[in-house]
């Protein structure tokens, strides 16, 4: 059963804390990307990575950090630096090169007090 | 940077009406668009999308436009159903770059 998972699917912490949301696929993808989503606006893009051991930075990567060791796993760790880090953060994949298309997982939403 | 525009931010039809999300882009670039819906505490959903060699695409129930001169491409969904109900969100890219910018997203409610 293909697909992106992303655990776990609350997460609560304290301020202060750095924290890492974990984000796996097994579509053999090769491009993987971290998205905030707050409410009443779109996607924001926080880092993208098109292939191992390489990623950049997207709109609002301050407080943030990845690593892309392997080619099914891209962590997010949101930092003490983020100012306000309680969202929603979805992880997507696409195959790459031409293939734009990005599927998303389930997304953890993150609170942090 | 591209820039997109949705509208409107909330639309809300009787079922079997249909259904029209309009968004606007800037960057004259962009050649891929797709559409995507969002279920309460989901991860967005992939339901269409078009590239700029094409002015029109349809899959059952819904629809995708694009006019490339005017910067604008429309969502339509046809005999609407509850189940239709969530947010929509539009977004655009510019091939070789994989980077998708989103609209702010259409939450649509389908009255039974």
């Amino acid at each position: 059963d293909g697909g992106i998972t992303q655990s776990p699917k609350y997460l609560f912490r304290k301020e202060g804390q750095n924290v890492t949301l974990s984000c796996e696929q097994n579509l053999n993808h090769d491009a993987m990307y971290w998205y905030r989503q707050d409410p009443g606006q779109g996607l924001r893009l926080i880092y993208y990575s098109q292939i191992v051991n390489d990623f950049q930075k997207g709109d609002i990567a301050e407080g943030y950090s990845v690593s892309r060791e392997k080619k099914e796993s891209f962590p997010l760790t949101v930092t003490s630096a983020q100012k306000n880090p309680t969202a929603f953060y979805l992880c997507a994949s696409s195959r790459g090169g031409t293939g734009y298309e990005q599927y998303f997982g389930p997304g953890t939403r993150l609170t942090v007090t | 940077g591209e820039n997109v525009e949705q509208h409107p931010s909330t639309l809300s039809v009787q079922e079997g009406d249909s259904a029209v999300i309009k968004c606007t882009y800037s960057d004259s670039a962009s050649n891929y668009f797709p559409w995507y819906k969002q279920e309460l505490g989901k991860g967005p959903q992939l339901i269409i999308d078009i590239r700029s060699n094409v002015g029109e695409k349809k899959d059952q129930r819904i629809a995708v436009t694009l006019n490339k001169t005017a910067k604008h491409f429309s969502l339509h969904i046809t005999e609407t159903q509850p189940e239709d109900s969530a947010v929509y969100f539009c977004a655009a890219s510019v091939e070789g770059f994989q980077k998708l910018v989103f609209g702010t997203g259409t939450r649509l409610l389908v009255s039974p």
